[in-house]
């Protein structure tokens, strides 16, 4: 079956420690995103990217890290320059080639302790 | 720059009792309107794309439809199993940016 995996589900953060947060999908999309949650918030972009090797900055870059070796893998790295960095992080990859298709993963929580 | 604003933030509706969660947008050059379910501790799931102003999709209770300014999620006698937040989000005429709204919490009582 064809869809975003992410991994791990938790994730425990100890201060001054970075943290890596796997997404991979097989649904061959060439988009894929990182955004953040925070309770009773919206989404907010961390990065995204278009194509393999390349990527750009969202709205609250800061204190993160990306890299896109893989059309099918985009990891996501929490620095420990993120000074609050407690949240739920949801990776989304997007076809856009004749329809449409945006489809999320089941997140990763991150905490930090 | 883009916006996407979903109103209202929370909707309590009894069982069986209908009703429209609205999400206004500026997005430029839309190349697609999406509507998700999101479930507590969960990823979104997809429920809609749509494309141009007048249309509609369906799916059970659920359906949404676009206007030039706007795009509702109607919900036809619902049921306590519909209770999750419902995200709507704008895809820009580049088709490198998904903008979120703030999300409708929904809960429906038995």
């Amino acid at each position: 079956d064809g869809g975003i995996t992410q991994s791990p589900k938790y994730l425990f953060r100890k201060e001054g420690q970075n943290v890596t947060l796997s997404c991979e999908q097989n649904l061959n999309h060439d988009a894929m995103y990182w955004y953040r949650q925070d309770p009773g918030q919206g989404l907010r972009l961390i990065y995204y990217s278009q194509i393999v090797n390349d990527f750009q900055k969202g709205d609250i870059a800061e204190g993160y890290s990306v890299s896109r070796e893989k059309k099918e893998s985009f990891p996501l790295t929490v620095t420990s320059a993120q000074k609050n960095p407690t949240a739920f992080y949801l990776c989304a990859s997007i076809l856009d080639r004749g329809g449409t298709e945006a489809f999320f993963g089941q997140g990763t929580r991150l905490t930090v302790v | 720059e883009d916006q996407v604003t979903q109103s209202p933030e929370a909707l309590r509706l009894q069982e069986g009792e209908s009703s429209s969660l609205n999400c206004s947008y500026t997005v430029s050059g839309l190349r697609g309107l999406f509507w998700y379910r999101q479930d507590p501790g969960k990823g979104p799931e997809f429920l809609f794309t749509l494309y141009s102003a007048g249309e509609e999709k369906e799916k059970e209770r659920l359906k949404a439809t676009l206007t030039k300014k706007e795009s509702f999620l109607h919900i036809t006698a619902p049921k306590p199993e519909d209770s999750a937040t419902y995200l709507c989000a704008g895809l820009n005429n580049a088709g490198n940016m998904l903008t979120f709204g703030g999300g409708t919490r929904l809960m429906v009582k038995p």
